[in-house]
């Protein structure tokens, strides 16, 4: 199984709405990632996870809120979103974080629409 | 500065041609370069991940090169076919240590038509 898989698809949230997003990985990777991508631009990341701790935070505002409850798990909890956070939400996983040559998997993403 | 340019920026080719993207990087140290393919609205798939030593690499009818000393990458598509439309984006992998340090390019946007 070599399945990076995401939930929702789709979502539409106004202003004041909590949601979150989901990713699942059976793997067996360590490492998880969350990357935003706008249209037409490359993914932008986020938030990388290492062994189930935030190793990485790439200045995101704190209105996204990441949550690795275990190996296979990575949430992203959203609260008070802008507009301009609808984007496309894609989680990748890979084995290691520190290794460079490990493949990077990706899901299908989660596609935010604030309104 | 690490930076990953792609070119052309969009295509527009006819079933069955082959096609030629580029990607030209300064990131450095270099530790890897893959190409991906993104549908529209989906997650990138990857098609080929290049090491320092490796300069060239197939995957059926993608073949990408390397050439490190000139800091360039192709991605070669034979014999191209409808489900090959899609943005291909340029990855290159800065060696840290610690942990990947990926720089995305902007893609090339490929269109096959009839």
């Amino acid at each position: 199984d070599t399945e990076v898989t995401q939930t929702p698809k789709h979502l539409v949230m106004g202003m004041t709405n909590k949601k979150s997003l989901k990713c699942e990985q059976h793997m067996g990777h360590r490492a998880m990632y969350w990357y935003k991508q706008k249209a037409k631009k490359p993914p932008e990341l986020m938030f990388v996870y290492s062994y189930e701790k935030l190793s990485i935070n790439e200045s995101v505002p704190s209105r996204f809120s990441p949550e690795c409850p275990n190996s296979s798990l990575l949430n992203l909890h959203l609260h008070a979103l802008q507009p301009e956070d609808s984007a496309l939400y894609l989680c990748a996983s890979s084995a290691w974080v520190d290794r460079e040559d490990g493949e990077l998997f990706f899901g299908e993403g989660s596609r935010l629409t604030v309104l | 500065k690490n930076q990953v340019e792609q070119s052309p920026q969009s295509l527009i080719i006819l079933e069955g041609k082959n096609c030629t993207l580029q990607c030209n990087y300064t990131v450095s140290p270099f530790s890897n370069l893959r190409w991906y393919k993104q549908d529209t609205g989906r997650g990138p798939v990857s098609l080929t991940i290049m090491t320092f030593s490796e300069n060239t690499k197939s995957n059926g009818r993608y073949t990408a090169t390397l050439d490190a000393d000139t800091k360039q990458s192709s991605l070669h598509i034979t014999a191209s076919q409808l489900s090959d439309s899609a943005s291909y984006i340029c990855v290159v992998t800065r060696r840290t240590g610690t942990a990947s340090k990926l720089t995305f390019g902007t893609g090339t946007r490929l269109q096959v038509t009839l």
